[in-house]
């Protein structure tokens, strides 16, 4: 199984970074999401990492060690549409395929 | 817009009764998951079907059911609702070869 840890919440105010990390413990491993969840709303599709290293999507971007376990969620130029909960998601191995396994969530709030 | 819609969108049954939730996965993905999220928490898996099997099952009990049509149009089925079943229930559409994978808005289920 997997074990998924990150912060409850955070706290930043408008214009500022946040980073959001992840650490993970897996029997197997095959890529990691991060997903956007607006109260009351589905997830959404944020960054997948099935390599080391950063991918950067504009004001987001995420990093991800495979040798640590260990991922974050980089969030630049906070605005106030952002104050969201953040979810990291382990993708099990080739075989169990999309049966994700989340992380509780991050809370994120932004202040003016 | 992520292509996948899910209905109904809220609904109110009593403790014993049976629910079904629909789900169907954007064009072209072959792969349905279905989760359940309870306020507050990451999403929990219940059970994906590819290709119109089960193909892979969380730790939920049998009452909980479902199936995909040869469309990849999917439904969740629950039987003897319990409170506990009280959450919002998430399908997620994808297709392995483009590593994506898509949440629909949802359902609300509320058990009285």
């Amino acid at each position: 199984g997997q074990n998924i840890d990150q912060p409850t919440e955070m706290t930043a105010t408008e214009g500022a970074i946040v980073q959001i990390n992840c650490t993970y413990q897996t029997s197997g491993f095959n890529g990691l999401f991060w997903y956007q969840q607006h109260a009351g709303e589905a997830p959404t599709f944020l960054s997948y990492n099935v390599l080391d290293g950063l991918e950067e999507k504009g004001r987001f971007s995420s990093f991800l060690s495979r040798s640590k376990g260990y991922s974050y969620l980089l969030l630049k130029e906070l605005q106030m549409k952002d104050s969201a909960s953040y979810l990291c998601a382990v993708n099990p191995p080739t075989d169990s395929w999309g049966k994700l396994q989340f992380g509780a969530g991050t809370q994120v709030v932004v202040t003016p | 817009e992520t292509g996948v819609t899910q209905s109904p969108t809220h609904l109110i049954k009593t403790r014993g009764q049976q629910v079904t939730l629909r789900c169907s996965s954007q064009s072209g993905h072959n792969t349905v998951s279905w989760y359940q999220q309870a306020l507050g928490q990451g999403p929990q898996f219940i059970f994906q079907y590819y290709r119109e099997e089960e193909n892979g099952r969380g730790n939920f009990p049998p009452r909980f059911s479902g199936l995909q049509f040869p469309n990849y149009s999917s439904e969740l089925n629950v039987n003897a609702l319990e409170l506990d079943d009280s959450a919002l229930y998430l399908c997620a559409s994808s297709l392995r070869e483009l590593n994506t994978i898509y949440f629909g808005e949802g359902s609300w289920l509320t058990v009285v």
